[in-house]
């Protein structure tokens, strides 16, 4: 089956930083990939997405590019907010009925 | 119009008892989800029923029981709740294979 692996956490920033975090899966066959948000207190919302080789997501500043060759995900964002405090995660879609495969998890902080 | 609801969204119960939890979809999905989240934020997978079957059970015990009575609904019902049992469940439904899933709110469980 499918396998996603986030860069450990937390990750704490200073408001309007650069914000990387790394996001690799092992798949067979092409999943489409997804990032999701998780505000505190809240669920899971999509964030962004790619469903092939070279697609970029992006969405509210962040972006992300399916690569192939590094079968890789990163998501970035040139300069984060307080607001972008969250947990995030890469996720890779899966052949059976849609399930999906998330990796750990990430928590950001960002302060003022 | 919430898309994914779940109710309860805090449960508070003593070991031992049997609580449910609900799940409704508006989305016109054939697959719903549960996934359960522990403390250290990682999603799990628990179940995924697909048309009203179900299709992924991920080695969880069988004091956890869903029941799908119509393929809008999802419910979780748990017997004989041990401590370790206490965790944030989200339920989630989804269209074709690989892609994304939309989630519910969440429901805090906490076994004392």
């Amino acid at each position: 089956g499918n396998s996603v692996t986030q860069m450990e956490g937390p990750v704490t920033l200073s408001e309007e930083a650069f914000l990387t975090i790394n996001c690799t899966y092992t798949a067979t066959g092409y999943p489409s990939l997804f990032w999701y948000v998780q505000y505190p207190g809240e669920g899971l919302q999509l964030l962004l997405k790619a469903t092939k080789a070279d697609d970029k997501g992006s969405n509210k500043g962040f972006e992300a590019t399916y690569r192939k060759e590094t079968t890789s995900f990163h998501l970035e964002k040139g300069s984060v907010q307080v607001s972008d405090s969250a947990v995030y995660f890469c996720a890779a879609g899966g052949t059976s009925y849609g399930k999906l495969t998330f990796g750990q998890g990430t928590i950001l902080t960002v302060h003022p | 119009d919430t898309a994914v609801s779940q109710t309860p969204k805090y449960l508070v119960t003593q070991m031992g008892n049997d609580k449910s939890i609900k799940c409704e979809q508006n989305l016109g999905h054939d697959t719903m989800y549960w996934y359960k989240q522990d403390s250290k934020k990682f999603l799990k997978i628990m179940f995924s029923y697909n048309n009203k079957e179900l299709i992924i059970n991920e080695t969880v015990p069988n004091r956890f029981s869903p029941k799908s009575p119509d393929k809008a609904h999802l419910n979780l019902h748990i017997n004989s709740l041990e401590l370790g049992d206490s965790a944030v469940y989200f339920c989630a439904s989804g269209g074709q294979k690989n892609t994304e899933a939309f989630f519910g709110q969440g429901t805090r469980l906490t076994v004392v």
